[in-house]
């Protein structure tokens, strides 16, 4: 079974410039999740999508949003871009399912965003 | 109360030694403990997991201790390795119905010398 993919790897953008991530989670997985991850600060919890529904949101500005389609792949949008944007961004998918841990989380590789 | 604090930063460690790290939790209500690991340029990595009605938790040379009471959790590495060399997050995660939230510690580099 194919792992989360995210597309692009790497990106490289300016300030106030605007970017999408995508994120196809594992087959059958309909929760996807977003993190930034920037050095010291570990993995900060961006939103959480299921079934094309935002369940969760963390304490990030309004400039960040995302949203998640039928089958299951997700976005991530972050417009008028800072240089504090520079990260990386991580997607991580879950299976929901009786008898199955709802929070086992399987990550992506990441997109790693750089802002000039 | 929805800090997981993580020590140390960074750890040396001599191949075949014990590798630990550590980890506090303040929100009671957490009721799952996952520890990841992550090699540069990749995603981090589910390597072991524990739930608070569970005191330890061994796999091979990974082993979860968990102090409910002090709201403390713990990951002993044995016989560590060069492969080893990563950097560890531990994570606490709540369910609730209709979802569930995780927060993670600020992560640890363990560095394996040879």
């Amino acid at each position: 079974k194919a792992g989360v993919t995210q597309t692009p790897r790497y990106l490289i953008k300016t300030r106030g410039q605007q970017v999408t991530l995508s994120c196809s989670p594992i087959s059958g997985h309909r929760s996807v999740s977003w993190y930034q991850q920037t050095p010291g600060q570990g993995l900060q919890f961006l939103f959480e999508y299921f079934s094309e529904t935002q369940r969760n949101k963390g304490n990030f500005p309004g400039r960040f949003s995302g949203r998640q389609f039928s089958n299951s792949r997700s976005e991530m949008n972050v417009s008028t871009l800072e240089l504090g944007d520079s990260a990386l961004y991580l997607c991580a998918s879950s299976l929901e399912k009786r008898g199955k841990v709802p929070n086992e989380q399987f990550f992506g590789p990441g997109t790693r965003l750089t802002v000039l | 109360q929805q800090q997981v604090k993580q020590s140390p930063q960074s750890l040396i460690v001599q191949k075949g030694g014990i590798s630990i790290i550590n980890c506090a939790y303040e929100n009671t209500a957490f009721d799952y403990f996952p520890w990841y690991q992550q090699f540069p340029g990749k995603g981090p990595a589910l390597l072991i997991a524990i739930r608070p009605d569970v005191s330890e938790k061994k796999e091979g040379r990974f082993t979860i201790s968990f102090n409910k009471s002090a709201k403390q959790f713990s990951l002993h590495i044995m016989d560590s390795q060069p492969g080893d060399s990563a950097t560890y997050f531990c994570a606490a995660s709540k369910s609730y119905t209709g979802g569930f939230k995780t927060i993670f510690g600020a992560g640890t580099r363990l560095f394996v010398k040879a």
